[in-house]
């Protein structure tokens, strides 16, 4: 079952913030999140392992839920660069092992 | 590095004929995947390998086949091109660390080629 994003599309002014969320049905063993920009290849952003981890990457950071098998990205004072698909990327624990992308989100961030 | 590399980026096809795209990379990573991807869609999973000589199917394998002869190619064959296969392919790589509840931070990220946009007509 592939996960879910939400929200599925956003769009921002420049300086905004914005969160998007992936929610798993499976136990996670590991997120990973990727951005695609329009005619481009995904490109890796980060990677959370364990359960309640967060990390950053400049202006964007991400939480990890265990429990709650879901994964946040956090974008803070969004930039013209930011606007892309966002991706998440699944590993799951449950049976063997299995990689599934989210169904993205679609960011636009104005000027 | 050149990374995953994909020939050709783009191409036409006509209903009917076969083709096959090309996929190689060179960071000895142990794992391949085929995705398509349609217009303002989500990856969609074709067909993976995890090594040399094993593959397996995704969830769109219908009407493509695959191979896996050595670590760093993996080609995708169309056969008997239709429209409903018009769409950009994605080949990627990642490294997975075996067994896997062991594995570390750097394995399963999946680094991508520049894509094929296939058209079928």
């Amino acid at each position: 079952q592939q996960p879910v994003q939400s929200p599925q599309a956003v769009i921002l002014r420049e300086g905004e913030d914005a969160v998007i969320n992936c929610s798993s049905s499976k136990a996670l063993y590991s997120v990973h999140w990727y951005r695609q920009k329009h005619g481009e290849a995904p490109v890796f952003l980060m990677i959370l392992l364990k359960g309640g981890e967060q990390k950053g990457h400049e202006k964007i950071s991400a939480s990890f839920n265990e429990k709650k098998q879901q994964s946040s990205l956090y974008l803070t004072a969004s930039q013209l660069s930011y606007s892309g698909t966002y991706f998440c990327g699944t590993v799951t624990t449950s049976g063997t092992y299995k990689y599934i992308f989210g169904t993205g989100t679609r960011l636009k961030v104005l000027a | 590095n050149a990374g995953v590399t994909q020939t050709p980026k783009f191409r036409i096809l006509k209903i009917g004929q076969s083709m096959t795209l090309q996929c190689t990379q060179d960071m000895n990573h142990n794992y391949m995947y085929w995705y398509r991807q349609d217009p303002g869609m989500g990856l969609k999973l074709i067909y993976y390998s995890v090594g040399a000589g094993i593959t397996d199917k995704g969830e769109v394998p219908n009407g493509y086949n695959v191979s896996r002869s050595t670590t760093e190619d993996f080609p995708l064959r169309l056969e008997l091109a239709a429209p409903s296969q018009t769409s950009v392919y994605f080949c990627a790589s990642s490294y997975r660390i075996m067994p896997f509840i062991n594995s570390g931070g750097g394995s399963d990220i999946q680094y991508f080629g520049a894509g094929t946009r296939l058209s079928v007509l």
